[in-house]
């Protein structure tokens, strides 16, 4: 099956600092990648959605100059949480559509990020 | 009101018992439908995934969509503690990029 691995899968970090999250897909072609955010006992809440080589689409509401993605390749996307506050800890997931079947997304065990 | 609804939970079964998980939705241009089940801390993994009406059978779970109705159900037999997790529906339009999930419903099977 399609697998998506992401890294680091906890940080800890100090208020003002940026982080850092890779996104993978290991074995198929992600043409489109997503990141999402879940707070606890809550569903996904979509951030944006990265086509290879293009810039990413934010949802409303989501600082695109906070949250800086990069997807450079066809298996590659990051994240960086940019001065990151305490209110940023949350847990986010990255998803990647593409393989055999280019309709269906699969999830990254996540990554969660703790802003002291 | 919410594209996907979800009853949150939880939902407690004993081992063994056939459980249903439910969704209604209110766009009618989605087409495809999948089922997620997320372990604590984990990412979700996709367990069933279905393209317009019908029904799908992997193993212990059966999808159903109904689009007359709008609902789209989640069948686990034979209940195991292991199934124990929040699952969350999701539902996609034709050509679409965007996957609208549910709130997510907690199971908790229990010895």
């Amino acid at each position: 099956g399609a697998v998506v691995s992401q890294h680091p899968s906890r940080v800890i970090c100090k208020s003002g600092t940026s982080v850092k999250i890779e996104c993978r897909s290991l074995d198929f072609q992600a043409t489109t990648m997503f990141w999402y955010r879940q707070f606890p006992k809550q569903s996904l809440m979509l951030m944006a959605t990265s086509n290879e080589g293009s810039k990413a689409t934010y949802e409303q509401g989501v600082e695109k100059d906070k949250f800086l993605i990069n997807h450079a390749s066809l298996t590659l996307s990051t994240l960086t949480v940019t001065s990151a506050h305490p209110e940023d800890s949350s847990f986010y997931i990255c998803s990647a559509r593409g393989g055999t079947d280019g309709s269906t997304q699969y999830f990254g065990p996540g990554t969660r990020l703790t802003v002291l | 009101q919410k594209e996907v609804e979800q009853d949150p939970g939880p939902l407690s079964v004993p081992e063994g018992a056939i459980v249903s998980l439910n969704c209604t939705y209110s766009n009618s241009a989605f087409q495809y439908f999948m089922w997620y089940r997320q372990y604590s801390r984990k990412g979700p993994e996709l367990l069933m995934y279905t393209y317009s009406s019908g029904n799908k059978e992997d193993g212990r779970f059966t999808a159903q969509v109904d689009k007359s109705s709008k609902y789209i159900s989640l069948f686990i037999r034979d209940s195991q503690p292991s199934d124990s997790a929040t699952y969350l529906c999701a539902s996609l339009t034709g050509g679409g990029n965007k996957l609208t999930f549910g709130t997510g419903t907690q199971l908790k099977v229990e010895l």
